[in-house]
């Protein structure tokens, strides 16, 4: 039972456009949603995140939505560029639990 | 970045002999984490600590296990290894139950 799932494996883009990448979840006791960024041969790190009181974080290039009814996040990166190619995980958590539980992640390639 | 190290970074083992995985983290975290990547699953947790010799299980927990003896080192053994568990295993501390999780580079373990 995948509670959160990135329905796209990978995403293809060219330098310089936006970058959506797409979340979904199925528990409502979330409280707390993350995107980490992950390189080859390095561990995850932190990228943005956001309440579930709020619908919009923004840092930068990248913004967060959250769309609480239909249980759906987006990830938006504009400008795309080369180095944010990496895969991006979604991830939730239940301030209940305190655990993260994540996607599967989306491989993004920006293509100069 | 929480100084977070793991060892070793590879190792190829051979089904059922005892492996030890070790992170090592310099930032007095309380809370430590170790989860497997597998490709279409995301990050997975294994087993987790909220403090020395506390330990709880995750998701996966199954043919592992962990001990916590210092703040800083959080050991994971898999008793008798299977080729299940081939994967790429990540330690994660978090200072506390709410705030961002910080990863180590990973492990990748080929059990042949």
């Amino acid at each position: 039972d995948q509670q959160v799932k990135q329905n796209s494996p990978s995403l293809s883009v060219q330098e310089g456009r936006i970058s959506i990448l797409n979340c979904d979840y199925t528990n409502s006791m979330f409280d707390y949603f993350l995107w980490y960024k992950k390189y080859p041969a390095e561990g995850p790190t932190f990228l943005i995140s956001i309440s579930s009181i709020k619908d919009k974080n923004e840092d930068g290039r990248f913004t967060v939505f959250l769309n609480k009814s239909a249980k759906h996040l987006s990830l938006h990166i504009v400008p795309s560029q080369p180095g944010d190619s990496a895969v991006y995980f979604c991830a939730a958590l239940s301030s209940n639990t305190g655990k993260l539980i994540f996607g599967q992640g989306t491989t993004l390639q920006v293509k100069p | 970045d929480a100084g977070i190290t793991q060892s070793p970074r590879h190792k190829v083992t051979e089904t059922g002999t005892p492996v030890t995985l070790r992170c090592h983290q310099t930032e007095n975290h309380r809370y430590m984490y170790w989860y497997r990547q597998d490709p279409g699953h995301g990050l997975r947790l294994i087993h987790y600590s909220y403090g020395v010799k506390d330990t709880d299980k995750g998701e996966v927990s199954d043919g592992y296990s962990v001990s916590r003896s210092k703040t800083e080192d959080f050991l994971l053994t898999l008793e008798s290894a299977t080729s299940s568990q081939t994967s790429v295993y990540f330690c994660a501390t978090q200072a506390g139950s709410t705030d961002t999780q910080y990863f180590g580079p990973g492990t990748r373990l080929t059990v042949l």
